[in-house]
């Protein structure tokens, strides 16, 4: 139990365009989900906290009109890079966990690198 | 805020016992998490702390101390595969989780 699908995997995309990423919990509710970046050799940095049907959280430095997140519903959150540059290739990852429940470890969806040329 | 350090690099024989350690200090410490992640993938969970004192699961343990802020991961018979980065990460009481750097251990031959 406890899976998360991250969708696309990879995707390599023109340097002004947008790119979304689905993250979706395929056997649990997820009212809080979480989405992170992380550069070669380094550790994941929480960007923001998505939270279904309200605004999401977002941590310092974090552009949230660049980094558009949507939790319309239970089981999907989507991260929007908007008008993306080679800086923001990286390798995006989300996870979530059951509403029900706090002793489980979050769950990761399998991540997905962005290239942005 | 959080601060997290665990050691950059490790490296161990296969078939040994080896023991990273994570350190910590949080404004409010509800949960210690490790990970394992291999090269070009998304970490996976191996162990939840919240009270002190060692939590067992197969070749992997994980001990936590709350009034010392210290955690460490201990794995035992060490397979190549478990060549990866361990990641240990805390949970806030807002529920999000701060990742050390993680360790990259090398088991060999």
């Amino acid at each position: 139990g406890a899976v998360v699908s991250q969708h696309p995997s990879w995707v390599i995309c023109k340097s002004g365009t947008s790119v979304k990423i689905e993250c979706r919990s395929l056997d649990f509710q997820a009212t809080t989900m979480f989405w992170y970046r992380q550069f070669p050799k380094q550790s994941l940095m929480l960007m923001a906290t998505s939270n279904e049907g309200s605004k999401a959280t977002y941590e310092q430095g974090v552009e949230k009109d660049k980094f558009l997140i949507n939790h319309a519903s239970l089981t999907l959150s989507t991260l929007t890079v908007t008008s993306a540059h080679p800086e923001d290739s990286s390798f995006y990852i989300c996870s979530a966990r059951p509403s029900m429940g706090v002793g489980f470890g979050y769950t990761f969806g399998s991540g997905t690198r962005l290239t942005v040329v | 805020g959080q601060n997290i350090d665990q050691p950059t690099e490790m490296t161990a024989t296969e078939g040994a016992i080896v023991q990273i350690n994570c350190t910590y200090q949080t404004s409010g410490f509800n949960g210690l998490f490790w990970y394992q992640q291999h090269a070009g993938e998304a970490p996976t969970f191996l162990s939840y702390n919240v009270l002190d004192g060692l939590e067992e699961k197969g070749r992997f343990s994980s001990f936590l101390s709350r009034s010392k802020g210290y955690s460490y991961l201990l794995l035992k018979e060490l397979q190549m595969k478990d060549s990866a980065s361990y990641l240990c990460a805390v949970r806030d009481r807002a529920g999000k989780s701060t990742f050390g750097d993680g360790t990259t251990l090398t088991v060999k031959p």
